[in-house]
């Protein structure tokens, strides 16, 4: 079974300033995909950014990037120059693909609830 | 662009009701999920599909049944609500392994 930590449950940080959010994940498979979603109070789900397990380079998107650490089991976001519109609940998941083909749907963590402040 | 439809925003069922929450997506997307969304706990997997009338319990299947008899409907049935079933539902569709699509999400109340 995997599972994923992220143990800030909220963050506060100055608009302008970079964020990190962490995310460590635990599982026996190889091949899996971490990603990261964002969650306005709308309650919409934005898929923000994916990361193979095979992939070597840090998977970017804009002002997101993910920062990959294999042996560490670890898949931090990171928003450079943060933004007022950037406040949301924001939610790192995983997915384990099978040897013969498919996939099991994500597998969440709890959340951090990231508020920029002006 | 992608739609994914819930049949209600918000819905207020009583114990012991059999309810259906349906979903449906314009996308002919072969994989449809249900997720339960509580506060604290994130979001996790309660059914998924792959295909027509084909099912796959996830992490919390007790308590829920599911429908998928066209493609492009997927139905969360509660046999006989209750309480703790109280939550935030959410469907989402995809192709492949790195798409997920979700709809808007039903509020459910069970009182």
């Amino acid at each position: 079974a995997q599972k994923i930590t992220q143990t800030q449950p909220g963050m506060f940080v100055q608009e302008k300033e970079a964020v990190t959010l962490d995310c460590t994940y635990d599982t026996s498979d190889q091949s899996y995909g971490l990603f990261w979603y964002k969650q306005p109070s709308s309650g919409e789900m934005i898929f923000l950014i994916y990361q193979g397990s095979y992939d070597e380079q840090n998977a970017t998107e804009g002002r997101y990037s993910l920062n990959f650490q294999k042996a560490r089991k670890s898949a931090n976001l990171v928003i450079s120059a943060s933004q007022l519109g950037d406040s949301a609940m924001y939610f790192c998941a995983m997915r384990v693909a099978y040897s013969g083909g498919g996939a099991d749907g994500l597998t969440f963590g709890k959340g951090t609830h990231l508020i920029i402040q002006p | 662009d992608v739609k994914v439809t819930q049949s209600s925003r918000y819905l207020v069922k009583r114990t012991g009701e059999k309810v259906f929450l349906e979903c449906v997506q314009d996308m002919d997307h072969e994989n449809m999920f249900w997720y339960r969304q509580d506060p604290g706990l994130g979001l996790r997997l309660i059914y998924f599909s792959y295909d027509v009338k084909m099912k796959e319990k996830g992490d919390i299947p007790e308590g829920y049944s599911v429908s998928r008899e066209k493609k492009e409907r997927f139905s969360l049935i509660l046999e006989s609500a209750s309480t703790n079933q109280t939550s935030m539902y959410l469907c989402a569709t995809g192709t492949g392994f790195y798409e997920q699509y979700f709809g808007p999400g039903t509020r459910l109340t069970v009182t």
